[in-house]
């Protein structure tokens, strides 16, 4: 089974901290993309990341940076949070193998609180 | 036009019960379709892709009309465990491609 490990299930910063978000992959999977889901909105895509120092803006990159040095570990950098960010944020992994099909599997997500 | 586009609900309905859920997609270079299912506070897992020629497994039925660029999913004899948000996503572009996530269906199964 595909295992996508998220650092933390939630988290509470403060306004203008630089915060982290960690997602590790077991699988050698060459795709990974970070989300943030809000009531209403759905699912938006944030950043993602075909390979290893590889990054393409998704949706809504603003606010947002990330970071991939190593294929199993995407990691997600809110440069100097806000209020309105507070949000589930969820990252994804996904091979480019064997065609078309292939799935994204999501790790457990990380409700993030800005205060 | 949203590029997929589901009705939110919530589609209550009783144990039993046979309930479809549908979706429209604006992209017609979409090349992949998947459900995914979606538990109240916890991530979204793969249910099923969705083929041409339509698909099924066990009481989940999943069809395509590229023509009407139109998804559905139907859920026969319908469990309380069925009771979670289904989301249809689209895939356009080849192996790279990013999925699109609709907002998601709500189904409550009720005894």
């Amino acid at each position: 089974d595909v295992k996508v490990t998220q650092s933390s299930r939630y988290l509470v910063k403060r306004t203008g901290e630089k915060v982290f978000l960690e997602c590790v992959q077991d699988m050698d999977h060459e795709n990974m993309f970070w989300y943030r889901q809000d009531p209403g909105l759905g699912l938006r895509l944030i950043y993602f990341s075909y390979d290893v120092k590889m990054k393409e803006k998704g949706d809504i990159p603003e606010g947002y940076s990330v970071s991939r040095e190593k294929k199993e570990r995407f990691s997600l950098i809110l440069e100097s949070a806000s209020t309105n960010q507070t949000s589930m944020y969820l990252c994804a992994s996904r091979t480019t193998g064997r065609g078309n099909n292939q799935p994204q599997h999501f790790g457990d997500g990380t409700r993030l609180s800005i205060l | 036009r949203k590029e997929v586009e589901q009705d939110p609900g919530p589609f209550n309905v009783p144990e039993g019960a046979t309930v479809a859920f549908n979706c429209t997609y604006s992209n017609s270079a979409s090349q992949s379709f998947f459900w995914y299912r979606q538990d109240c506070r916890k991530e979204p897992k793969l249910l099923m892709s969705v083929y041409s020629s339509g698909n099924e497994d066990g009481r989940f039925t999943a069809q395509l009309n590229r023509a009407s660029q139109y998804i559905s999913l139907l859920i026969r004899d319908s469990k309380l465990s069925d009771s979670a948000t289904y989301l249809c996503v689209v895939k356009t572009g080849g192996s790279q491609g990013n999925l699109i996530f609709g907002k998601g269906t709500k189904l409550s199964v009720k005894p």
